[in-house]
């Protein structure tokens, strides 16, 4: 079964709006998480690390105020995509490894696809 | 981060072994090399992992070369399944989980 659950698969909105996207470590507690987006034909691009009960570490060139990651809870990473606009358009990816080591394999969730038209 | 090279794609037949190439001649003594792959429309599925010795599992087995500085991933008898994209990547050991930094991959397309 999945290791790491994000949810929702997929959604539309309209621009302007925010979009919330859950990611759940559903075996292990994760005291960090990380955010990808994809575009199509292209590589994951790694956008921020989610830090639980701290602030999350942006990459540079994503914008922290934009995309809001909130991790509360050893389990749960939250992306926020605020005021989105159609160029936000595209998959994202959360993905959650148990800490200690760099031995350790990365879980990834199922990927959400947002549109906003 | 020490990058890592793939070829943009491979195909192979049914049944038969495949091989995907990675070079990473950058490497350091600390950093463990991880194969994933994302079938379309999916998130990343790992594949496997090592350090200095090949490694085997039910998925593929990782051929290390003797200086770390390429690797192999093996599959054994590729199938239709197999249709994916297989990233190398590096993985640095420190005290926290630490990132993973995808390259563009190899496209396996696998043909009856």
């Amino acid at each position: 079964g999945a290791v790491v659950s994000q949810h929702p698969s997929w959604v539309i909105c309209k621009s302007g709006t925010s979009v919330k996207i859950e990611c759940r470590s559903l075996d292990f507690q994760a005291t960090t998480m990380f955010w990808y987006r994809q575009f199509p034909k292209q590589s994951l691009m790694l956008m921020a690390t989610s830090n639980e009960g701290s602030k999350a570490t942006y990459e540079q060139g994503v914008e922290k105020d934009k995309f809001l990651i909130n991790h509360a809870s050893l389990t749960l990473s939250t992306l926020t995509v605020t005021s989105a606009h159609p160029e936000d358009s595209s998959f994202y990816i959360c993905s959650a490894r148990a800490s200690g080591t760099g031995d350790t394999e990365a879980f990834f969730g199922q990927g959400t696809r947002l549109t906003v038209v | 981060d020490a990058k890592t090279t793939q070829p943009n794609s491979m195909e192979s037949n049914e049944e038969e072994p495949v091989h995907l190439p990675c070079n990473h001649s950058t490497i350091s003594g600390t950093d463990y090399i991880h194969w994933y792959r994302q079938l379309p429309s999916q998130g990343p599925e790992y594949v496997i992992h090592g350090l200095t010795s090949n490694v085997n599992n039910r998925m593929a087995s990782l051929a290390i070369a003797e200086d770390r500085k390429s690797s192999t991933l093996i599959l054994h008898r590729a199938t239709l399944r197999d249709a994916a994209v297989y990233y190398c990547i590096l993985s640095r050991r420190t005290g926290t989980a630490s990132k993973l930094t995808f390259g563009t991959g190899t496209r396996l397309q696998v043909t009856l």
